[in-house]
């Protein structure tokens, strides 16, 4: 039973092209990632949601846009796609809480490998 | 100058070495310690913990924290083929938010 699937897991498609990339988790967290890994495997945040509301929003295109529907599911859509947004796109999630310090431990999906040509 | 430093490798060791994987960072802000590991083709899997500094061992692999100088470490013993993988260094202040090493690759061949 997968904890954090993501879909779909391979995406090939043209420059100007839209695009969605759907996560959902059943480990019942309550904060959901979205990473990106380039080519030299760098992995960088680009959004976190906490219960349904934006917690994080590193500087990113405003062709990126997540929607989180519910605190299971966190989805990734990206307008007018360019050469430079080929990558591995990763959701994660994690179990955020007050008392004490977290592990900080994320629970990635498998990813989504996007080309754009 | 990025906020965490990690050699990318790739770093290829012969079965039963031990294997020394480091990282720097800049921000003293960073509390929360961690080593993932990623096999080809799959997500980063937490390895090691590791809050503030000191040792933490956990079988075959051991992580240090030095805050003093801003450097961590994971060690491997008795590296076996099944450890080659990538392993990224990654840190936060709150736990909200964790910056990650680029990786280091790691080959241990037969």
């Amino acid at each position: 039973d997968t904890a954090v699937s993501q879909t779909p897991k391979y995406l090939v498609t043209q420059m100007g092209n839209d695009k969605s990339i759907k996560c959902e988790q059943n480990l019942g967290h309550d904060t959901m990632y979205w990473y990106k890994q380039d080519s030299k495997k760098f992995l960088k945040i680009m959004f976190s949601y906490n219960n349904k509301e934006l917690i994080i929003n590193e500087t990113v295109p405003n062709r990126f846009s997540p929607k989180s529907p519910d605190k299971a599911h966190l989805n990734l859509h990206i307008n007018s796609l360019e050469l430079g947004d080929s990558a591995v796109y990763f959701c994660a999630s994690s179990q955020l809480s007050n008392r004490g310090p977290n592990t900080g431990e994320l629970f990635f999906g498998e990813g989504s490998r996007l080309t754009v040509l | 100058q990025k906020e965490v430093e990690q050699d990318p490798g790739p770093l290829s060791v012969p079965e039963g070495a031990i294997v020394s994987l480091n990282c720097t960072y800049s921000n003293s802000a960073f509390q929360y310690f961690m080593w993932y590991r990623q096999y080809s083709r799959k997500g980063p899997e937490l390895l090691m913990y590791t809050y503030s500094s000191g040792n933490k061992e956990d079988g075959r692999f051991t992580a240090q924290v030095d805050k003093s100088s801003k450097y961590i470490s994971l060690f491997i013993r008795d590296s076996q083929p099944s450890d080659s993988a990538t392993y990224l260094c990654a840190m936060s202040g709150t736990a909200s938010k964790l910056t990650f090493g680029t990786g280091t690759r790691l080959q241990v061949t037969l």
